[in-house]
């Protein structure tokens, strides 16, 4: 089945600091990919949809200045997390589409952790 | 935004069948009921979908009722490693995930 690897698992940075986080389709192209965050006993909240070769789409209260996202190829997605701050501490989770059908497969998370 | 309601929390026993409810009384008609579970710390995975039809794989049943107005998700003999939460989701096919607050589901020995 597809298989969407994220990296790193965990994180650690500090106050300020910049931190880039990998989603990767292994065994299908995904031209379409989506980022979310999740804090401690809370749900899944969609941040923003990646497009291969063209700009993000965020949804609405995400800053796009402080999460960027770059898809430049069909089985990369990155989120940098820029200028990170204690409050950006959170569980990223990357999803991508199977070109070929409606499956959607998740990544296995990353921790962020800003100190 | 998610457009469900399900229980927040439900306990089950080992061996027996667990039965997660999901209201979506305002589904539209192109779209499908989506279940995923989140075990602690991991990414969703999926479970099972449908549009109108009751649906079964080697994971799960998926029970629509006719008005489609509500569902419920099978798993036929629950297991301690089926504790998480379990999510339900009505979307139309192609767009976002946007996931609710999910049941928490606690399998006890």
């Amino acid at each position: 089945g597809a298989v969407v690897s994220q990296h790193p698992s965990r994180v650690i940075c500090k106050s300020g600091t910049s931190v880039k986080i990998e989603c990767r389709s292994l065994d299908f192209q995904a031209t379409t990919m989506f980022w979310y965050r999740q804090f401690p006993k809370q749900s899944l909240m969609l941040m923003a949809t990646s497009n291969e070769g063209s700009k993000a789409t965020y949804e609405q209260g995400v800053e796009k200045d402080k999460f960027l996202i770059n898809h430049a190829s069909l089985t990369l997605s990155t989120l940098t997390v820029t200028s990170a701050h204690p409050e950006d501490s959170s569980f990223y989770i990357c999803s991508a589409r199977v070109r070929t059908g409606d499956g959607y497969t998740f990544g296995s998370g990353t921790r962020l952790t800003v100190v | 935004d998610a457009k469900t309601t399900q229980p927040p929390s439900m306990d089950c026993a080992e061996g027996r069948a667990a039965n997660l409810p999901c209201n979506h009384s305002t589904i539209s008609g192109n779209e499908y009921v989506y279940w995923y579970r989140q075990i602690h710390s991991q990414g969703p995975q999926y479970i099972i979908h449908g549009l109108k039809n009751n649906e079964t794989n080697e994971m799960a049943s998926l029970i629509i009722t006719e008005d489609r107005k509500s569902s419920t998700l099978i798993l036929p003999h629950a297991t301690l490693r089926d504790t998480a939460v379990y999510y339900c989701i009505v979307r139309v096919v192609g767009n976002q995930f946007y996931f609710g607050t999910g049941t928490s589901l606690t399998v006890i020995p």
